[in-house]
């Protein structure tokens, strides 16, 4: 298995551009999640979703869109990129069990907007 | 909603001596409490996680206990090795409660101390 597997690894955008990081898994898990990482500000959950057709938004999710038509793929758009969004974005997914959750994170896309 | 804090941010330890992070949380709904650990430009891998019905939980040379009346959480490394020099995070959610929003603390830079 690949496990969770992220594309671009890094990518420079300019202000103003759009993109879309890529998440797929192959562990048929339910749950899939993006989260941003800052410097002393720890993971911040941006969106989430529980199955195929369904999403949520997390702490931060201003300036994203999800989908997610598939188990398999969960792709974060950034609409229109600002310098605010300049970090370290995780993909993940987990399945739960009757005692609790086991959370595998992607390596992580390093975006840089200019 | 749930937030999360983690203190120390910074703690350097002596190879060999015990290492303790200690996590609070607002919600008292949350019931399930992992922790990650992040080694320099890796993601985060779980290391161990409680849930609320168990005060106390150990895997080797790692343990965390929970107060639920006091809302908060520790992760205790005995014996502790250059391999545990890492970011470690806790975090919180309500297991089962339909919120499947994963709420991370800050984030604790651990160093080992050959």
């Amino acid at each position: 298995n690949a496990g969770v597997t992220q594309t671009p690894k890094f990518q420079v955008l300019k202000t103003g551009q759009s993109m879309t990081l890529q998440c797929a898994q192959d562990m048929n898990h339910e749950y899939m999640s993006w989260y941003r990482q800052d410097p002393g500000m720890g993971l911040r959950l941006i969106h989430y979703s529980v199955g195929a057709g369904i999403t949520d938004q997390g702490e931060v999710p201003n300036g994203y869109n999800v989908s997610r038509s598939t188990t398999e793929d969960f792709p974060l758009r950034l609409l229109s990129a600002a310098p605010s969004q300049t970090s370290v974005y995780f993909c993940a997914s987990s399945y739960q069990t009757g005692r609790g959750e086991t959370q595998y994170f992607g390596p992580g896309t390093r975006l840089l907007v200019l | 909603g749930e937030n999360v804090e983690q203190h120390p941010s910074t703690l350097s330890v002596q190879e060999g001596d015990s290492a303790v992070i200690k996590c609070t949380y607002s919600d008292s709904a949350s019931n399930y409490f992992p922790w990650y650990k992040q080694e320099l430009g890796k993601r985060p891998q779980l290391i161990i996680d409680i849930r609320s019905n168990v005060g106390e939980k150990k895997d080797q040379r790692i343990a965390v206990t929970l107060n639920k009346t006091a809302k908060h959480f520790s992760l205790h490394i005995t014996e502790t090795q250059p391999e545990d020099s890492a970011v470690y995070f806790c975090a919180a959610k309500e297991y089962g409660g339909g919120n499947e929003k994963l709420t991370f603390g800050t984030g604790t830079r651990l160093t080992i101390i050959p």
